[in-house]
């Protein structure tokens, strides 16, 4: 069972860029999230995707946007690159249904820089 | 006023010690109590899951919720240098289904263990 993967691991930016975040999912787990960890924070909740829809939305802006694809893996796009954008954006995978405690099994994270 | 409050420490034991970690949150609807360990340059992993009010053990950690508070607790016996991490605490009010948390974590709360 291969656990989330994140690319790229690090990346540096300047300000105004584009960037794209890329997340493949636990084998098997249908549901997405991602977080953006700024240095010293706790992880917060940028959205949420299930059957390649969002599926809840924390307060960032729209230049924040993503995608799920079929395979349940996603993408996290951020345009119009600001300084405080620099964070480790961690993406975690769950399985929406049956049983389970819908844990999230969580990524090692993408660390961006802004400059 | 943050809606979760966590102490960021940093806290320092010598092995062998009991350890308590705690959170206070502000919003009433929270239901779902979860605490994570987040090595360095890791993902957050979960360590602990409580629904509502109550106590649940697992192993060394025994995890505390006072909903009449607002007050969660994770406690860890017998501390061991390998418990040196960030424990972050996090919860979430709504559960639409398995794997729906949006979770509002804390600052997380950085500890070392002595040998």
């Amino acid at each position: 069972e291969t656990g989330v993967t994140q690319s790229p691991t690090h990346l540096i930016k300047t300000r105004g860029q584009q960037v794209t975040l890329r997340c493949s999912s636990q084998s098997g787990h249908n549901t997405v999230s991602w977080y953006q960890q700024a240095l010293g924070q706790g992880p917060q909740f940028i959205f949420q995707y299930y059957r390649e829809e969002e599926n809840g939305r924390g307060n960032f802006p729209p230049r924040f946007s993503g995608l799920q694809f079929p395979n349940y893996s996603s993408e996290l796009n951020v345009n119009a690159l600001e300084l405080d954008d620099s964070a480790l954006y961690l993406c975690a995978s769950s399985l929406r249904g049956g049983s389970n405690t819908g844990e999230l099994f969580f990524g090692e994270g993408s660390r961006l820089t802004v400059l | 006023q943050k809606e979760v409050e966590q102490d960021p420490g940093p806290l320092s034991v010598p092995e062998g010690a009991i350890v308590s970690l705690n959170c206070t949150y502000s919003n009433s609807a929270f239901q779902y109590f979860m605490w994570y360990r987040q090595y360095s340059r890791k993902g957050p992993e979960l360590l602990m899951y409580t629904y509502s009010s109550g106590n649940k053990e697992d192993g060394r950690f025994t995890a505390q919720v006072d909903k009449s508070s607002k007050y969660i607790s994770l406690f860890i016996r017998d501390s061991q240098p390998s418990d040196s991490a960030t424990y972050l605490c996090a919860m979430s009010s709504s559960y639409s289904g398995a794997g729906s948390y949006q979770l509002t974590f804390g600052k997380g709360t950085k500890l070392s263990v002595i040998p």
